[in-house]
């Protein structure tokens, strides 16, 4: 079956680096991505990985094991505007995305 | 980045009205676009694939009567809720997905600002 799973809640100190783990389950997987959504608004897209390894985009890096089915977002020198919820979603061959929950990730200063 | 419009940000409208929702790909062409809704507190929940020129792709519990989907063009896609109720007020968000294989990132998924909508 298709299935997908995050923590429900983190918190971080400001200036520190965070992990946020995914784990999935992908028929015909074609990819994972990473959204971060504040509250009340729409989401933005951070980050695709569809080859094993990291990417990294300024303060934030993604992480992708196909073999392990399992991502990171990486988020470092943490700021307070960092505050959201953290999505991953993984796509399977049909460009359907399966959505886990979302991390909600609250900085501290 | 690439852009996505809706329309409107927000309605309010009476129970048993139908409203449309537009969402533009601005500055390129999608041929795939998603409508999600999304309650508060809760994660996004797919509520349909459009893809240009084709019907829509339903999930599993959404009334395709009730919410018709039209991807007139690679640009627009409507969503319009037709005969609304108060159960129906919610946050819905539109995307777009661009596949530009051979580049880096091979895929991104746009969204758009998204629309409140409140039924009285």
């Amino acid at each position: 079956g298709q299935n997908i799973d995050q923590p429900t809640e983190m918190t971080a100190t400001e200036g520190a680096i965070v992990q946020i783990n995914c784990t999935y389950q992908t028929s015909g997987f074609n990819g994972l991505f990473w959204y971060q959504q504040h509250a009340g608004e729409a989401p933005t897209f951070l980050s695709y990985n569809v080859l094993d390894g990291l990417e990294e985009k300024g303060r934030f890096s993604s992480f992708l094991s196909r073999s392990k089915g399992y991502s990171y977002l990486l988020l470092k020198e943490l700021q307070m505007k960092d505050s959201a919820s953290y999505l991953c979603a993984s796509m399977d061959s049909n460009y359907q995305l399966i959505w886990g929950a979302g991390t909600k990730l609250i900085i501290k200063p | 980045g690439a852009v996505v419009s809706q329309h409107p940000s927000w309605v309010i409208c009476k129970s048993g009205t139908s409203v449309k929702i537009e969402c533009r790909s601005l500055d390129f062409q999608a041929t795939t676009m998603f409508w999600y809704r999304q309650f508060p507190k809760q994660s996004l929940m797919l509520m349909a694939t459009s893809n240009e020129g084709s019907k829509a792709t339903y999930e599993q519990g959404v009334e395709k009567d009730k919410f018709l989907i039209n991807h007139a063009s690679l640009t627009l896609s409507t969503l319009t809720v037709t005969s609304a109720h108060p159960e129906d007020s919610s946050f819905y968000i539109c995307s777009a997905l661009t596949d530009r294989s051979g580049t880096s990132p091979e895929m991104e998924q746009f969204f758009g600002p998204g629309t409140r909508l409140t039924v009285l």
